[in-house]
């Protein structure tokens, strides 16, 4: 499979746990993007990283979450300490380059009870 | 601020006939426009985009209008088919932004047999 990989692609946790979430960029590919969506909302911006690099976390709450794409391995979003407010659908994309189609993975559903 | 409005939550359209989906921006920057498609617990998938130098992008079944003086874009389905169902999303990017996309909340359609 070529495409944007996520995984878990479902994910439940407890009131103080910690979420992690994977993404694998299509191949080739080396900018990646992170949104979140509320229910009933659209697609919310978080963060754009490149590997190693974050280039814009202007979307990223600036506590308990953070994100990484490291030289090796998938793109990792990090929840530390999830409230119920957490509770999102996390979607990854990636491109080739900065400007045009994203590609995106089916989606991480994080619960948190 | 949302600077990207798609003010129609949800459309019902019938089977054959034209789906119209309306977006409107207030960033005179925008330089790009997309139009994503997302089916339920699926991620987005790119349907058609239309640079600020055009007022008009086709692509099989799909088109696309853009409005540059009204800050207002469309998307035209014609004819529309069941399998069209689904939630549209509306994007814009701008080079002073590094081409991050900024969403419209999106519109569910419908299409009825």
């Amino acid at each position: 499979n070529a495409g944007v990989m996520q995984n878990p692609r479902h994910l439940v946790r407890r009131r103080g746990q910690e979420a992690r979430l994977r993404c694998s960029p299509m191949k080739g590919h080396s900018h990646v993007y992170w949104y979140r969506q509320l229910p009933e909302e659209g697609l919310k911006f978080m963060v754009y990283l490149q590997k190693e690099n974050i280039i814009d976390e202007s979307g990223m709450p600036k506590e308990r979450f953070s994100a990484e794409f490291p030289k090796e391995g998938p793109s990792i979003l990090r929840i530390q300490q999830v409230v119920r407010g957490d509770s999102a659908a996390y979607f990854c994309a990636s491109s080739s380059g900065q400007l045009g189609e994203l590609f995106f993975g089916e989606g991480s559903r994080l619960t948190v009870l | 601020d949302q600077q990207v409005k798609q003010n129609s939550p949800s459309l019902s359209v019938q089977e054959g006939r034209i789906s119209i989906l309306n977006c409107d921006y207030t960033n005179s920057m925008f330089d790009y426009f997309l139009w994503y498609k997302k089916y339920p617990a699926e991620g987005p998938t790119f349907l058609i985009s239309i640079s600020s130098i055009k007022d008009k992008n086709e692509d099989g079944r799909f088109t696309v209008f853009l409005n540059k003086s009204a800050k207002h874009l469309s998307l035209h389905i014609v004819p529309s088919q069941p399998g069209d169902s689904a939630v549209y999303f509306c994007a814009a990017s701008s080079m002073d932004s590094n081409y991050q996309l900024i969403w419209g909340a999106g519109t569910k359609l419908i299409i009825k047999p």
